[in-house]
């Protein structure tokens, strides 16, 4: 069980052109899911908390209009990278926290998604 | 604020033998947990162990264990009869209020035949 999935795993863009990636939690519900960005050789770094049925929470740095996120159901968080440019190239992994699971505050992790922009 | 701090880039350990890896942090918080994840070349990230702050007893998960060191602030991850299969980039995590990761910058595995 606990397991999450993202698509596409790999994506190649134009700069200039947005983006969209899929968070779903497969077999439990996620009311708090998280996007992290991680760059090649470096950890990974939170970029926002997303809570079904409201607005994102970014980190400081995160651009909010570039970088948009909707939780709309218990299951599914997307983000999309909106006017992509090369600096934007990343692996991008989100993760799901499964509240029935009480307080051992384990998060879940996707396969993450490779993003290239040209 | 919240920091988690892995001092040894990269390690290096033969098959069979056993490795630590170091993990300090810092918190204001009482009770939290704390865990050490890894990453290997697939990039999936699979939780090796977690730790629970107000247990005095190390957590032990087969060939895994940790030494946690709670007025230290010091986590660290043992190793034993460490296998091919374990080579991969280790990440200490320290949740945040909303539950979100801190990572450490991470330690990369070598285990050489």
């Amino acid at each position: 069980g606990a397991v999450v999935s993202q698509h596409p795993s790999r994506v190649i863009c134009k700069s200039g052109t947005s983006v969209k990636i899929e968070c779903r939690s497969l077999d439990f519900q996620a009311t708090t899911m998280f996007w992290y960005r991680q760059f090649p050789k470096q950890s990974l770094m939170l970029m926002a908390t997303s809570n079904e049925g409201s607005k994102a929470t970014y980190e400081q740095g995160v651009e909010k209009d570039k970088f948009l996120i909707n939780h709309a159901s218990l299951t599914l968080s997307t983000l999309t990278v909106t006017s992509a440019h090369p600096e934007d190239s990343s692996f991008y992994i989100c993760s799901a926290r499964d509240h029935s699971r009480g307080i051992h505050n384990e998060q879940f992790f996707g396969p993450g998604t490779r993003l290239t922009v040209l | 604020a919240q920091t988690v701090t892995q001092s040894q880039p990269e390690m290096s350990v033969q098959e069979a033998e056993t490795v630590t890896l170091s993990c300090t942090y810092d918190t204001s918080e009482n009770n939290y947990y704390l865990f050490w994840y890894k990453q290997p070349p697939s990039r999936q990230m699979i939780l090796v162990i977690r730790q629970e702050a107000y247990k005095q007893q190390n957590a032990t998960e087969n060939r895994f264990s940790v030494n946690f060191q709670k007025a230290a602030k010091s986590f660290s991850l043992k190793i034993s009869d460490s296998q091919l299969g374990d080579t991969a980039m280790y990440f200490c995590a320290l949740p945040n209020s909303g539950y979100a990761l801190n990572f450490g910058k991470g330690t990369s595995l070598l285990v050489t035949p």
